[in-house]
């Protein structure tokens, strides 16, 4: 079975500086990985996810993602922050079952500050 | 936003009580899921659905139910719902026709339940 960990449950951050979500996974099999963003009351949206090829993924508003196989990690980086980041982010699995279930991880809270 | 809606947005209930949670797609797509969000769980999968009529247990399907009688609509139930099922619960749908890991799934807008 998969497992996703997102060690930092809040990240506070000021606007214009770069930061880096942290996602480690586990498993046995090949992994499809994929980060989503939730805004306040709102659903999640896809910001990026690695299937194969380059391990540095670009996505949505500037972010990007690194896959590292040794390291079993998926971080999530952003140059230079912007309020409207502000958000929570989470990180995903693709179960090797059918039926592309996701495992998440619990989510990291970014807060940028002026 | 995939044409996903879900009803009602937000409701409060009574131990006890049963209560269903709608999901609606306007687009015919085959694979469905609900999942309940709370603090420091992230994401878990209740139920997914690969089509009418069929219906498979996600990681935390205990207490609740599932119905899909016609592709557009995916529906959640609480026989008897407890202060234990407080939560968000998302619908989500994957675009592609065989659920490859490769496919993204769409979220709808969430539905707050809160349960006394």
């Amino acid at each position: 079975a998969q497992s996703v960990t997102q060690l930092d449950s809040q990240v506070p951050v000021f606007e214009e500086a770069p930061v880096e979500l942290r996602c480690n996974y586990s498993s046995s099999v090949s992994v499809y990985l994929f980060w989503y963003v939730q805004y306040p009351n709102q659903g999640l949206q896809l910001l990026l996810k690695y299937l194969s090829g380059s391990t540095l993924v670009k996505g949505i508003n500037g972010f990007e993602a690194e896959f590292n196989k040794s390291q079993t990690s998926f971080h999530l980086r952003k140059p230079s922050v912007h309020i409207s980041d502000t958000a929570e982010y989470f990180c995903a699995v693709s179960s090797t079952g059918g039926g592309n279930k996701l495992t998440f991880g619990t989510g990291t809270q970014l807060k940028v500050e002026l | 936003d995939a044409g996903i809606t879900q009803s009602p947005r937000h409701k409060v209930t009574e131990t006890g009580t049963p209560v269903t949670l709608r999901c609606h797609q306007t687009e015919n797509h085959r694979y469905m899921y609900w999942y309940r969000q709370d603090p420091g769980h992230g994401l878990r999968l209740i139920h997914y659905s690969y089509g009418v009529k069929d219906t498979d247990k996600g990681e935390v399907s205990d207490g609740y139910s599932v119905s899909r009688s016609k592709t557009e609509d995916f529906l959640l139930t609480l026989e008897s719902a407890t202060s234990s099922q407080t939560s968000v619960y998302f619908c989500a749908i994957s675009l592609g026709l065989a659920a490859s890991h490769t496919d993204t799934q769409y979220f709808g807008p969430g539905t707050r339940l809160t349960v006394l």
